[in-house]
């Protein structure tokens, strides 16, 4: 069956710009994530959806950071109003179940150029 | 908080090297620890993990032991190949929790 997949695989956009990003997961997998990697650093958690319950979204970085999952399926990150300091990896992933007990399987990421 | 440190890179290495990722961690509880790779152009793919302290962990040649005591988590590759160059990043998961926390990564490229 077919990986995380994630769009688009690079995206170059102007400050100021809104941007969404796209994660479809294994299917079947009621839990997806979404983390971020910045140069020279780990990755860090941004969001977490689980079945039909409310997301955990601790780890957005502002207000400017949203994300949806519809039909407990695919999932769209958006960041509004661009900066510069967004530009990073953002890699999505999901597990079968609950994510306490899962191996999170990871997409290959989009890469995001705030110019 | 949770964090992780392994060693900066670039690693670079000739074949058939041994190879040794040092990871430590701040935990502060009882957490999972894995390393995950990334190979060019693909996905984060977990290679191993360990649950409990002296817990071993093993896969395609790596293995990486907990350590309670030293708090650490070492990975370790007795005989390198070129298809091993890729990215390694550290990771622990509290107890539980969902969440992983991710060390920095380490660039690995192994010349034939």
């Amino acid at each position: 069956g077919a990986g995380v997949s994630q769009s688009p695989s690079n995206k170059v956009t102007e400050k100021g710009k809104d941007v969404e990003l796209r994660c479809d997961p294994i299917s079947g997998h009621t839990a997806l994530y979404w983390y971020r990697q910045s140069l020279g650093q780990g990755l860090e958690f941004l969001i977490y959806f689980q079945g039909n319950s409310a997301p955990d979204k601790s780890g957005l970085p502002s207000d400017r950071f949203s994300a949806e999952r519809t039909g407990g399926s695919v999932s769209t990150l958006t960041i509004q109003r661009t900066q510069q300091e967004d530009s990073a990896v953002y890699l999505c992933a999901s597990s079968p179940g609950w994510g306490g007990a899962d191996t999170q399987y990871f997409g290959p990421g989009t890469r995001l150029t705030v110019l | 908080g949770n964090s992780v440190t392994q060693m900066e890179g670039p690693v670079t290495l000739s074949e058939e090297a041994f190879l040794t990722i040092n990871c430590t961690y701040t935990a502060t509880g009882y957490p999972s620890l894995f390393w995950y790779v990334q190979y060019p152009g693909e996905g984060l793919q977990l290679l191993l993990k360990a649950t409990k302290a002296d817990d071993k962990g093993s896969n395609k040649g790596f293995e990486a032991t907990y350590r309670k005591e030293t708090t650490s988590f070492h990975l370790e590759k007795g005989s390198v190949q070129v298809s091993d160059s890729a990215v390694y990043f550290c990771a622990l998961r509290e107890g539980d929790d969902y969440k992983l926390s991710f060390g920095a990564g380490t660039t690995v490229t192994v010349r034939a």
